[in-house]
């Protein structure tokens, strides 16, 4: 099975600082899909920003951007101009084309920002 | 669009027990699944319905059930309830079975097993 590991428990950022995210994974698979997600208190899990690992590009949307690094089997999140309501558990999450919607979760950084 | 919705929200069980939780999709996603989250294990996959039938199942124990509805409403059941049942379960919805189709996740239902 596939095992995605986020090694940072913890993060804080400063109100309208740049943080990074760090996520790792392990695969044989060359086609799969990559995601990750927000936490908040009220326990809904929300899609921060998605990536098919066959394309070069990172995906950006708006403050939120990922460096992918295929080959090295990294998968950042920056978050850009960091708020307060960035607040949150982030989870990285691994899609395998074969296995329908079963994702594989990492176990989560738990961001604050301080104001 | 009206989201995922789960109910209870809360549920207070005895050990021995058994449990049904409720989803309810967003309008449209046939496949719905199933998650449980715990402070020491995170997420785990417990099972996927698509159309009513289970396409895929997590490694978790036969008191583990599931089953999805003609409207894809889905409930989860777990009978004999053991304490390191203690969780949050969370559903999610997916309008398709497209890799690139992400989850859409319910507020979860937070079961307390005594």
């Amino acid at each position: 099975a596939q095992t995605v590991t986020q090694s940072q428990p913890e993060m804080s950022v400063q109100e309208a600082e740049t943080v990074t995210l760090s996520c790792t994974y392990d695969t044989s698979e060359s086609d799969y899909y990559l995601f990750w997600y927000k936490q908040p208190p009220s326990r809904q899990m929300i899609l921060v920003i998605r990536q098919e690992a066959y394309k070069q590009q990172n995906a950006t949307e708006n403050r939120f951007s990922v460096n992918f690094q295929k080959a090295a089997k990294s998968f950042s999140l920056k978050i850009s101009d960091s708020q307060l309501g960035d607040a949150a558990m982030y989870f990285c999450a691994y899609r395998s084309p074969n296995t329908g919607n079963q994702f594989y979760f990492g176990t989560g950084t738990s961001l604050t920002v301080i104001p | 669009k009206a989201g995922v919705t789960q109910t209870p929200r809360y549920l207070i069980k005895t050990r021995g027990q058994q449990v049904t939780l409720s989803c309810s999709p967003i309008s449209g996603h046939r496949s719905v699944s199933w998650y449980q989250q715990t402070p020491g294990q995170g997420l785990q996959f417990l099972f996927e319905y698509f159309s009513e039938t289970q396409r895929n199942k997590g490694n978790f124990p036969g008191r583990f059930s599931g089953r999805q509805f003609s409207n894809s409403r889905s409930e989860m059941n777990v009978s004999t309830l053991e304490l390191g049942d203690s969780a949050l379960y969370l559903c999610a919805s997916s309008a398709g079975t497209g890799p690139n189709s992400p989850l859409h996740f319910g507020n979860g239902t937070r079961l307390t097993v005594t």
